[in-house]
């Protein structure tokens, strides 16, 4: 069974910590997403990368980086966390083409908390 | 800019009935749209892609419509069951793919 899955599904940090939200998926898709879920906002996409070392700020990049070195991992940083950070991230893969072009496969979730 | 809409926000339903999603977009100028379902604290698990060139897509119990010109699409579930109870999810790709909020759905046993 092919998928996506995210290391932390809950995590609980402190306010200006570094927190790393990695994310590996077993299909050998080259595109690769951030999302992130919200109540009343629905999910907005922070990155997304199309390959290796590629990334593509998405609608909410600030506040966030990403990390692509390899092909099957794609990992979201949040460089000094802050309150306005915790939310659920999702990540998701999809086979090579436009962003939205084929079936996206999403991970798990996980549930980040900031204090 | 894109706009999706899912009214209701939460549906109850009693477990056999047939019942209807709706997913409204403001710019019918679309590539596809995606049909997900989210369970309670997971990730989405994609259900149905239609192609703007298509007018509708099956599987199982479910069967997704997608007309354009009056930008809907609607998620058709037959003969609805408990483990159907989830927040189902429309995305919309045009020059980006945009998320409704969803539709909380309950299949009373």
């Amino acid at each position: 069974d092919v998928k996506v899955t995210q290391s932390s599904r809950y995590l609980v940090k402190r306010t200006g910590e570094k927190v790393f939200l990695e994310c590996v998926q077993d299909m050998d898709h080259e595109n690769m997403f951030w999302y992130r879920q919200d109540p009343g906002l629905g999910l907005r996409l922070i990155y997304f990368s199309y390959d290796v070392k590629m990334k593509e700020k998405g609608d909410i990049p600030e506040g966030y980086s990403v990390s692509r070195e390899k092909k099957e991992r794609f990992s979201l940083i949040l460089e000094s966390a802050s309150t306005n950070q915790t939310s659920m991230y999702l990540c998701a893969s999809s086979p090579a083409g436009p962003l939205g072009a084929n079936v996206l496969t999403f991970g798990a979730g996980s549930r980040l908390t900031v204090l | 800019k894109q706009e999706v809409t899912q009214i209701p926000a939460a549906l109850s339903v009693p477990e056999g009935e047939n019942l209807v999603l709706n997913c409204s977009f403001t710019d019918s100028a679309i590539y596809n749209l995606q049909w997900f379902r989210q369970d309670p604290g997971k990730g989405l698990t994609s259900l149905l892609l239609i192609q703007s060139s298509q007018r509708e897509q099956t599987s199982g119990r479910l069967n997704a419509s997608l007309d354009k010109s009056s930008g809907r699409s609607t998620l058709y579930i037959a003969a609805s069951q408990p483990g159907d109870s989830a927040t189902y999810l429309c995305a919309v790709l045009n020059e980006k793919l945009t998320f409704g909020t969803g539709t909380r759905l309950t299949i009373i046993p």
